[in-house]
């Protein structure tokens, strides 16, 4: 199975500020036959089920502010805030979907408000 | 509007059984992947199972596929989760995900149930 590491497990960034995650994958997620990385990002607040902001690496899902990017290929990916606000404030997890399941997560990356 | 709804947990003791159930609406339930996805209280998630839209195809985790069966019945909307000899460790909310595609390839989960709670004590 692809393991899938994130890191920090825990990062506080200044309001206003920009907060990078990374994930790194044991296996490429590039497809090479349609250039498509499979890896999604997730946000999750307290008491409530995840939300999906990213996937194929980089595209954002529809009503995800623009302050979220999601960069990298193959094996090493990241989720950018580029400016933190307030309710941003949450754990936010990689998983990969390449190939046939099991679609693994990442550990989780908890985000405060330094 | 896509509605996912986990039914079927609770307390169960340590070497029992449940089945959990996700009611779908809003969709067309039989043209979807699904997925159960679970999250042990405050630790991270963890991926449980998939099954493509027409059950031919199922997945698991290889840690839980001897003791886990997922299926669903198209006719009624609705997936299952079976779960036996069940340990303190597997006390966890249980969610329900639904995929973008119907054979587990090219397939990402954008919609969320809100999950069930199983407790595993005595």
């Amino acid at each position: 199975d692809i393991v899938m590491t994130q890191s920090p497990d825990s990062l506080a960034v200044s309001l206003g500020e920009r907060a990078t995650i990374n994930c790194k994958s044991s296996r490429t997620l590039l497809y090479s036959s349609n250039n498509k990385n499979y890896l999604a990002w997730y946000q999750q607040k307290p008491g409530q089920p995840p939300k999906l902001l990213i996937y194929w690496a980089s595209t954002r899902e529809s009503g995800v502010p623009e302050r979220f990017s999601g960069g990298g290929s193959g094996t090493d990916f990241t989720l950018t805030i580029s400016r933190l606000q307030a309710e941003d404030v949450a754990v936010y997890y990689c998983q990969h979907y390449y190939s046939t399941p099991p679609y693994t997560f990442g550990q989780g990356t908890k985000l405060e408000i330094k | 509007e896509v509605q996912l709804v986990e039914s079927g947990g609770g307390l169960v003791q340590p070497g029992g059984s449940l089945r959990l159930s996700c009611s779908a609406s809003g969709f067309t339930f039989s043209s979807y992947t699904m997925q159960w996805v679970r999250q042990a209280p405050g630790k991270g998630l963890e991926y449980v199972s998939t099954i493509s839209s027409h059950g031919g195809g199922t997945y698991y985790a290889d840690s839980l596929k001897d003791r886990f069966t997922i299926s669903r019945d198209n006719s009624k909307n609705t997936l299952y989760l079976q779960v036996s000899s069940l340990r303190p460790d597997d006390t966890a909310v249980y969610y329900c995900v639904k995929g973008v595609s119907s054979a587990a390839v090219d397939d990402y989960f954008p919609h969320w149930g809100q999950g069930t709670l199983v407790t595993v004590s005595s």
